[in-house]
């Protein structure tokens, strides 16, 4: 069965420094990557997403993930964070076979001023 | 944002009894998901359904129904209450499922306590 695993549960960073988070996900067939974000009290909403050919995709708010094939991961990446990145961070996969987005347990950014 | 809406936006009910949460979408789109959200968990997907009358289970369908008669319908069935299933639900649709290249838009999602 497929899974999305997310090593970090929660991150916190001051204002201006450097993001990376980690997704990794096992299933072996052709897959579509996404991330989602969800402000506090509010509902998912997609910040990027992996189709195919380029691996380095750009999403909103400056936000960019790399899909690396052979190490099954799809790593959220931000230069430079700013306090209202605060949020939870999903990763998730949508089996080509399936129908069926799988999401990981999530990572809860905290960005102070 | 995608038209999706949830009802009811938080329920109260008891143990032992049934709940029907509703998620009505004007989109068309043919997928439909049901998730729900606790701490620590993440999203895990309850149900989900690729046509009228067509749906499947997720990771977490124990003690979950569903039904979708009509394209812009799909109904969560609690049969029987329990505290456990107290948690935030929420909807989702598709437009081309795992094949295509449209993600899944979220609905505003459903508090439910179960006491």
């Amino acid at each position: 069965a497929q899974s999305v695993s997310q090593h970090n549960h929660h991150v916190i960073l001051s204002e201006a420094a450097s993001l990376e988070l980690g997704c990794n996900y096992s299933y072996g067939g052709t897959v579509n990557l996404f991330w989602y974000v969800q402000y506090p009290g509010q509902h998912l909403q997609l910040l990027l997403k992996y189709f195919s050919g380029d691996p380095l995709v750009k999403g909103i708010k400056g936000f960019e993930a790399e899909f690396i094939k052979s190490k099954f991961s799809f790593n959220l990446r931000k230069p430079s964070v700013q306090w209202s990145d605060t949020a939870e961070y999903f990763c998730a996969v949508l089996s080509y076979n399936t129908d069926k987005l799988i999401f990981g347990t999530g990572t809860r950014l905290q960005v102070f001023p | 944002d995608a038209g999706i809406t949830q009802s009811p936006r938080h329920k109260v009910t008891e143990t032992g009894t049934p709940v029907t949460l509703r998620c009505h979408q004007t989109e068309n789109h043919r997928y439909m998901y049901w998730y729900r959200q606790d701490p620590g968990h993440g999203l895990r997907l309850i149900h989900y359904s690729y046509g009228v009358k067509d749906t499947d289970k997720g990771e977490v369908s124990d003690g979950y129904s569903v039904s979708r008669s009509k394209t812009e319908d799909f109904l969560l069935t609690l049969e029987s209450a329990t505290s456990s299933q107290t948690s935030v639900y929420f909807c989702a649709i598709s437009e081309s499922g795992g094949q295509g290249h449209s993600p899944l838009h979220f609905g505003n999602g459903t508090r439910l306590t179960v006491t």
